[in-house]
C-alpha cells in the first residue's frame, strides 16, 4: 500500500541553523501539507501546497519557513534559522484531492539546541 | 472557524471493556470528521472518517464513530478493547469548500489494562 515517507526520522540542530525536512508524498496525490506537534500538544497545521504554490498557511508559518517541491517526488520544509521553540515532530501529509483524506508520514522529530 | 475538543486527555479501560473516546467539534459549515490513531514513535494512521451519508461510520480494528449533528459530536467507540489498542487518538475536523487544512484535537491517550 502506498505511503508517505519522511526523512530524516530524527534531526538535532543548533539554534540559528537551517534545516530541511524531506517528504515523499503518495505518487498520485496532488495536495501536500506540513503539520507540527510540539511535545504534549495538539497537531497544528502549518501549510498546504498545490500546483506548485502555497494554498493555505497558518500564523505559525512565518518568513522563517518555506516549502518547495523541487522535483516530481519530493516535498520539503525549510526552516531558515531555527529557534528553540521549533523543536517538535513535523508531519508531512498528502491527499489526492482537496478535502479528501490526508495520509500522514511517520514524522521527523526535530530538536533544536 | 473550526475547532475540536477531546474530553479526557487520558482514558483507561480494562481489556474486553467498551472504549469510548469523546470528540466535539465546532464548525461554521457541515464538517468532515476524522479519527486518527498514533502508535508510539509512528505517524498518524486514519481510523475512520465521516464526510456525507450514513452517520455511523465503521473503521479499521473494530472502531466506529457516529456523527451527531445535534450534539456536534463524533465520539469513537469499540465494543471490546484489546491490548493493541493502546495508543494516542486524535479527532480532526475539516471544513469543505472553505479550506483543506485539518484542525486537530489535543488527543486522548488510551491505556488498556490487562
Amino acid at each position: 500500500e502506498p505511503e508517505v515517507t519522511q526523512t530524516p526520522s530524527h534531526q538535532v540542530t543548533q539554534m540559528g541553523q537551517e534545516v530541511i525536512l524531506r517528504c515523499v508524498p503518495i505518487s498520485n496525490h496532488l495536495y501536500f501539507y506540513w503539520y507540527r506537534q510540539i511535545l504534549g500538544q495538539k497537531v497544528e497545521f502549518l501549510v498546504s501546497f498545490y500546483n506548485n504554490e502555497i494554498s493555505e498557511k497558518s500564523e505559525i508559518f512565518d518568513d522563517q519557513f518555506s516549502v518547495e517541491r523541487p522535483d516530481g517526488s519530493n516535498f520539503t520544509l525549510k526552516i531558515r534559522s531555527t529557534k528553540l521553540e521549533d523543536s517538535a515532530m513535523y508531519f508531512c501529509a498528502s491527499s489526492q484531492r482537496r478535502e479528501e483524506t490526508q495520509y500522514f508520514g511517520p514524522g521527523t522529530r526535530l530538536l533544536v539546541l | 472557524a473550526q475547532s475540536v475538543t477531546q474530553l479526557g486527555s487520558h482514558v483507561s479501560v480494562s481489556e474486553g471493556a467498551l472504549v469510548l473516546l469523546r470528540c466535539n467539534y465546532s464548525s461554521s459549515v457541515p464538517p468532515y470528521l476524522f479519527w486518527y490513531v498514533q502508535y508510539p514513535n509512528q505517524g498518524l494512521q486514519l481510523l475512520l472518517k465521516y464526510t456525507t451519508g450514513a452517520t455511523l461510520v465503521k473503521g479499521i480494528n473494530g472502531f466506529e464513530a457516529e456523527f451527531k449533528k445535534s450534539e456536534t459530536s463524533f465520539h469513537l467507540t469499540k465494543p471490546s478493547a484489546h491490548m493493541s489498542d493502546a495508543a494516542e487518538y486524535f479527532c480532526a475536523v475539516s471544513a469543505p469548500n472553505t479550506g483543506n487544512q485539518f484542525y486537530f484535537g489535543t488527543g486522548t491517550s488510551l491505556t488498556v489494562i490487562p
